[in-house]
């Protein structure tokens, strides 16, 4: 049982650029979240899911796109990468609603 | 819209030493209350939360929470700290409706001298 898997580990980015950062959750969790961290911040949602096929706007969405075809996966897409964007990025799951968040070990992102 | 307020952004403190960590949200309403912990270069893990029933919640590694609602806070509190606490803690309440979303505080960095 991996839990949260995120692809890649790290990652920089020339301005304008993109790419799609994976996430794939291995415990058929319905619930699942893409959150981004800058330092001193704390955590903002970017975009959220309540199940396949269901998608939403979280706090911070413009610049990002997701989808969600399968339970497992959620994929989240950058589009014109700009420097606003470098940041560390997190998914995570949840089985139920208000039920404990497992998170994967995040994707540092550098947008230069 | 909901908010949570970490009022110490550093805490220091000697090895055994007891520790709180304050969180204050801002909503009058029910909600559920988290505290996540985050080792460094790692994702966040759930130390404990607070659905409903007693106020006072335990956790994993011998942490724990009171909830009061009156003063709309849900401090973290450990008796006698070690070196390896040393971590970033973030409080969260999650936002009335059926989407389970969280809202984070600022995160509280533990730093454990020995």
């Amino acid at each position: 049982n991996a839990g949260v898997t995120q692809t890649p580990k790290f990652r920089i980015l020339k301005i304008g650029q993109s790419m799609t950062l994976q996430c794939t959750q291995d415990m058929n969790h319905n619930y699942m979240y893409w959150y981004r961290q800058d330092p001193g911040m704390g955590l903002k949602l970017i975009y959220y899911s309540v199940g396949a096929g269901i998608t939403d706007k979280g706090e911070v969405p413009n610049g990002y796109n997701v989808s969600r075809s399968t339970t497992e996966d959620f994929p989240l897409r950058l589009e014109l990468a700009a420097p606003s964007q470098t940041s560390v990025y997190f998914c995570a799951s949840s089985e139920t609603l208000y039920n404990e968040q497992f998170f994967g070990p995040g994707t540092r992102l550098t947008v230069l | 819209a909901q908010s949570v307020t970490q009022l110490d952004s550093q805490v220091p403190v000697f090895e055994e030493a007891p520790v709180e960590l304050r969180c204050n949200y801002s909503s009058s309403v029910s909600v559920y209350l988290f505290w996540y912990v985050q080792y460094p270069n790692q994702g966040l893990q759930l130390l404990l939360k607070y659905l409903s029933g007693s106020t006072l919640v335990k956790g994993i590694n011998g942490f724990e929470a009171e909830f009061n609602k009156s003063q709309t806070s849900f401090h973290l509190r450990k008796p006698s700290v070690h070196i390896s606490d040393t971590a970033e803690y973030f409080c969260a309440v999650s936002e009335p409706g059926n989407t389970g979303k969280l809202i984070f505080g600022q995160g509280t960095t533990l730093q454990v001298k020995p």
